[in-house]
């Protein structure tokens, strides 16, 4: 069965530093990886996909993620976090013959003015 | 375009009573899928419709199923509530059952009593 792991339940920030946040899958065939945000009080919006081509992927606000598929992960980063990108995180996959999405537990950032 | 509209946004039930949900997806989109948002559980993946038909199936008892009619607006429906349905109940819409970007409605957040 396919299953999502992200690394972290929380992490905390100072504005301007750095972003990774980790998400391994298991699956052996063919994977379409997802990462969706979730802000506090909204519905959870498509940051970046990963379907097919060059395995760096760049999203909306900045965001963007590296699919490697020797370690079956799909990390995503960002150079310099605001504090407007306080939100949980979550890391999604789908493969197979399933429409359906394979969520990770989500990960909460919290970014410090 | 409009996005994924769900309703009711907010719900209290008591247990053992039953809950009807809506879903109206993006205009074009035919295929609807219902996850359920816990905070222990994270996502989990309920069932999937496509074409007025059931395509997909996630692990959850037969208290929980769905509907979907030809304009493709979906219903969820939930009966003998348990203390434990409390959660948020969310909708994503995409245009077929392919492997394709799903996009997520605001949620009904059912809490039972």
């Amino acid at each position: 069965a396919q299953s999502v792991s992200q690394h972290n339940h929380h992490v905390i920030l100072s504005e301007a530093a750095s972003l990774e946040l980790g998400c391994n899958y298991s699956y052996g065939g063919t994977v379409n990886l997802f990462w969706y945000v979730q802000y506090p009080g909204q519905h959870l919006q498509l940051l970046l996909k990963y379907f097919s081509g060059d395995p760096l992927v760049k999203g909306i606000k900045g965001f963007e993620a590296e699919f490697i598929k020797s370690k079956f992960s799909f990390n995503l980063r960002k150079p310099s976090v605001q504090w407007s990108d306080t939100a949980e995180y979550f890391c999604a996959v789908n493969g197979g013959s399933q429409g359906n999405l394979i969520f990770g537990k989500g990960t909460k950032l919290s970014v410090k003015p | 375009k409009a996005g994924v509209t769900q309703t009711p946004r907010y719900l209290i039930k008591t247990r053992g009573q039953q809950v009807t949900l809506s879903c109206s997806p993006i205009s074009g989109h035919r295929s609807v899928s219902w996850y359920q948002q816990t905070p222990g559980q994270g996502l989990q993946f309920l069932f999937e419709y496509f074409s007025e038909t059931q395509r997909n199936k996630g692990n959850f008892p037969g208290r929980f199923s769905g509907r979907q009619f030809s304009n493709s607006r979906s219903e969820m429906n939930v009966s003998t509530l348990e203390l434990g349905d409390s959660a948020l109940y969310l909708c994503a819409s995409k245009l077929t059952s392919l492997q394709e970007t799903q996009y997520f409605g605001p949620g009904t957040r059912l809490l039972v009593l």
